[in-house]
């Protein structure tokens, strides 16, 4: 049974920190993994895709890394602002749909 | 290009009514899934959809749930006698196909259903 696991659940940082999600999966055979940005009440805002033949992938002060060898995905935010502040979800592609995490809640403190 | 459009973005449903959430794929897809959300909880898979084609619906309930994805128009979750426990927000995405190395899958706002 595929399963992803995000850890902390939730994460409290002051203004202008490099902050670490986590992401854990237990079906090394992925297609993509992809990170996605929820604001409360919100829909889903895809951030990052990383395909299964990739090791990392960036965009301004986001960089997602894979090791499909672990099984973890990392999802990196330098600099954080209180912008950054958001339910961040991350989603491993199976066969036939997304498998998601339950999420971590980051709170940037200005 | 439009993204995907789910509408309405808040429904409120008495007990025992039934409930017709739409989804419109972003154009030229033909991939869609419906996921559930329930307060403080992770987005679980319902069902994945392709025109006119129910490909997995090994998330949907077996009792009172159901959904299409005609040749024409937008994809429809339905349900049916709503109770309580069907409070949720429920999102739609849509891809070209999930499996394609260069796809990414691209979500609705969501449809906040209430049951009251």
């Amino acid at each position: 049974k595929q399963e992803v696991t995000q850890i902390p659940a939730a994460l409290s940082v002051p203004e202008g920190e490099n902050l670490v999600l986590n992401c854990s999966f237990t079906d090394s055979a992925i297609y993509n993994l992809q990170w996605f940005r929820q604001d409360p009440g919100k829909g889903l805002t895809s951030l990052l895709l990383i395909q299964s033949s990739q090791r990392e992938q960036t965009s301004g002060r986001l960089n997602a890394s894979l090791d499909k060898s672990s099984g973890r995905s990392t999802l990196y935010i330098a600099a954080s602002q209180p912008g950054d502040s958001a339910t961040y979800l991350c989603a491993q592609t199976g066969a036939n749909n997304l498998f998601f995490g339950t999420g971590t809640r980051l709170t940037v403190i200005p | 290009n439009a993204g995907v459009m789910q509408n309405p973005r808040h429904l409120v449903r008495r007990r025992g009514q039934e409930a017709r959430l739409r989804c419109s794929p972003v154009k030229g897809h033909s991939h869609v899934y419906w996921y559930r959300q329930l307060p403080e909880e992770g987005l679980k898979f319902m069902v994945y959809l392709q025109k006119e084609n129910i490909i997995d619906e090994s998330g949907m309930p077996k009792e009172r749930f159901s959904a299409e994805f005609p040749k024409e128009g937008p994809s429809i979750l339905r349900i049916q006698q709503v109770v309580r426990g069907d409070s949720a927000a429920y999102f739609c995405a849509s891809s070209p196909l999930i499996q394609d190395l260069n796809t990414e899958a691209f979500f609705g706002q969501g449809t906040r259903l209430t049951v009251v």
